[in-house]
């Protein structure tokens, strides 16, 4: 089945500060692979998302590449503000007849000023 | 659009008694999922329907636990009797599979169980 593995939290880093959540994934055919966040007491919103091989997805300085070659979907930002205080989700989508969701178990940020 | 919308924000019930938790999907998506999040496990898909049709419930933990889904604006999840290991958070998210969006979240609901 479908599954996607992402880095273990938390992860505190400095305002300004690079960040890399990884992000690596199973799936059969061409899945559709997304980032959401969560920030304290909201649900789940989209951040970026990436429908095809080497796509970028971006959104408030977030990117991440669609790497087939390595399963790969890794978000990126270099410079991280206290505001990005957060936990992110990765997440793909399956093809076919299912269109089943399945999520990371989530990385939590903290960025202190 | 509202977005997806549920009821009630926070429920606090005592062990042994009937819950249920409430979904209004985004008007024109066809996909409705429910899921349960903990700390210990994490974000856990429960049930997944497509056009009001239940596809995928093998992550409901047990019989105590039923969603339905009567028509395309409407959803609700209950869990009866419940135990105070039911305490979460359970969101509802929508989707318009015509073109394999992504799916967008309602607030959620915060059930304490005592």
């Amino acid at each position: 089945g479908n599954s996607v593995t992402q880095m273990e939290g938390p992860v505190t880093l400095s305002e300004e500060a690079f960040l890399t959540i990884n992000c690596t994934y199973t799936a059969t055919g061409y899945p559709s692979l997304f980032w959401y966040v969560q920030y304290p007491g909201e649900g789940l919103q989209l951040l970026l998302k990436a429908t095809k091989a080497d796509d970028k997805g971006s959104n408030k300085g977030f990117e991440a590449t669609y790497r087939k070659e390595t399963t790969s979907f890794h978000l990126e930002k270099g410079s991280v503000q206290v505001s990005d205080s957060a936990v992110y989700f990765c997440a793909l989508s399956s093809g076919g007849s299912n269109y089943k969701l399945t999520f990371g178990k989530g990385t939590l940020l903290t960025v202190n000023p | 659009d509202a977005g997806v919308i549920q009821s009630p924000r926070h429920e606090v019930t005592e062990m042994g008694q009937e819950v249920t938790l409430r979904c209004k999907p985004i008007s024109g998506h066809n996909s409705l999922f429910w899921y349960r999040q903990t700390m210990m496990r994490g974000l856990e898909l429960l049930i997944y329907f497509n056009n009001n049709v239940p596809i995928d419930d093998s992550g409901m933990p047990e019989d105590r636990f039923s969603a339905k889904m009567p028509n395309a604006s409407f959803s609700t999840l209950k869990i009866q009797p419940s135990e105070p290991r039911d305490s979460a958070v359970y969101f509802c998210a929508s989707r318009n599979d015509r073109g394999v969006t992504e799916a967008f979240f309602g607030q959620g609901t915060r059930l304490t169980v005592v």
